[in-house]
């Protein structure tokens, strides 16, 4: 089965650094990377997501890029503010199978 | 957020009680899923389902049954509730394309 892979576990930055997350898949046939950020408390939203037919998407301050041939994916959140302070998950979901797998998750931290 | 009810949000078990969570969607979609979420480790699949009247085993489905007998209802149930099965459990169905959540079921397995 999928074995999604997250690094790194913590992350601290200074308000308006840039946050880099990264996660690496072994299934071939996932086709769809979802980002999610999960606040204290409360349900994962879904932030971001790509597809295995697109290298990157941006969505203001929030881009993810796949490289397929290596299997990872990777998250870049600019300008960093507090409210960012999250933990964040990655996903793989599988075409073979249908299941959507996480990795164990970072938690951002934003200095203010 | 995309009709997804779990029910009850909250439960205290004793070793061995037994309890039946449920979640229900309004969306008429397809796949179903349970997760666990246990500090440090994510998301971890339990059971889903792509269709009423089947199911599949996720990564941890031991000392977990499930049930889609209509398509609005996954049911995951505890036969014999473990210490171990403390945990944040969320389920999920996909909306477009998307993954969306219930709002958690925190269950306490004294």
């Amino acid at each position: 089965g999928e074995n999604v892979e997250q690094h790194p576990s913590t992350l601290s930055v200074q308000e308006g650094d840039s946050a880099v997350i990264k996660c690496t898949y072994s299934d071939s046939a996932s086709n769809y990377f979802p980002w999610y950020k999960q606040e204290l408390g409360k349900r994962p939203q879904l932030i971001i997501d790509i597809r295995s037919n697109v290298g990157e998407k941006k969505d203001q301050r929030i881009a993810v890029t796949l490289n397929k041939t290596a299997k990872h994916f990777s998250l870049h959140i600019t300008e960093t503010q507090p409210e960012d302070s999250a933990v964040y998950f990655c996903a793989a979901f599988s075409s073979n199978d249908y299941k959507l797998s996480f990795g164990a998750g970072t938690t951002v931290t934003v200095r203010a | 957020n995309a009709g997804v009810t779990q029910t009850p949000k909250f439960r205290v078990l004793k070793t061995g009680q037994s309890m039946t969570l449920l979640c229900a969607q309004d969306m008429n979609h397809e796949y179903m899923y349970w997760y666990r979420q246990d500090p440090g480790m994510g998301l971890r699949l339990i059971h889903y389902s792509v269709g009423e009247g089947t199911t599949a085993k996720g990564e941890v489905p031991d000392g977990y049954n499930v049930s889609r007998l209509k398509k609005q209802n996954f049911l995951l149930g505890l036969e014999s509730a473990a210490p171990s099965q403390t945990s944040v459990y969320f389920c999920a169905t996909i909306h477009t394309g998307e993954l969306f959540f219930g709002e958690g079921s925190r269950l306490t397995v004294l």
